[in-house]
């Protein structure tokens, strides 16, 4: 089992829609969990951090985190086609230990 | 604030060869961790510096090696250079405080022929 799943998609939305990202993850110790946005060429771009159970919402972006069910999600509203990238979700590894595990990401599309 | 910086951008070396890369964080940032990425095996966890110190190491073979310098600017080193160490390589920082947000480099982009 991979320590983070992500559908790898490609995930198409129309512009102006809502877009749901989601991940799983198998470590039951990780506590801090961030989504990257990674342009085709460049690095990747923190867009979202989220500690607690619960939504999160900065701008058009809502984070979402159940740590029972161990699941991790990214809403975009108002999808814009600057927002066509991947998404990747990152989970923190135990306490002390200051590495994030990647999954592969979901490619995005948003169509004009 | 300047962000991460990393040096070079581009490299090419032979198999065989060892290489060098460097990265300074964003100022009052302690911690740096390094990582690769290649199509095949997405982002993988090098290792993390803190206070000079290695703090913890992922699955990568001793060829790869680190340090962190007293000001917390980090190198990294791959000894024998193979194939599969073609990647981009990437480091991050972290003010280590309560968020342990990792903030990326634009990555340093590395081919072996």
């Amino acid at each position: 089992q991979k320590e983070v799943e992500q559908n790898s998609g490609p995930l198409s939305v129309p512009e102006g829609a809502i877009a749901s990202l989601n991940c799983t993850y198998s470590d039951r110790g990780s506590q801090s969990f961030f989504w990257y946005r990674q342009y085709s060429g460049k690095s990747p771009e923190l867009i979202m951090s989220i500690y607690s159970n619960g939504d999160k919402e900065d701008g058009r972006f809502t984070a979402q985190l159940n740590k029972a069910s161990q699941y991790v999600s990214l809403l975009i509203r108002d999808s814009q086609p600057s927002d066509s990238a991947t998404y990747l979700c990152a989970p923190r590894g135990r306490t002390g230990a200051n590495n994030l595990f990647f999954g592969t990401g979901t490619r995005l599309t948003v169509i004009p | 604030k300047a962000g991460v910086t990393q040096t070079p951008r581009y490299l090419i070396k032979t198999r065989g060869q060892q290489v060098t890369l460097s990265c300074s964080p964003i100022s009052g940032h302690r911690s740096v961790s390094w990582y690769q990425q290649t199509p095949g095996q997405g982002l993988q966890f090098l290792f993390e510096y803190f206070s000079e110190t290695q703090r913890n190491k992922g699955n990568f073979p001793g060829r790869f090696s680190g340090r962190q310098f007293s000001n917390s600017r980090s190198e990294m080193n791959v000894s024998t250079l193979e194939l599969g160490d073609s990647a981009l390589y990437l480091c991050a920082s972290t003010w280590v405080g309560t968020s342990y947000e990792q903030y990326f480099g634009p990555g340093t982009r590395l081919t072996v022929t």
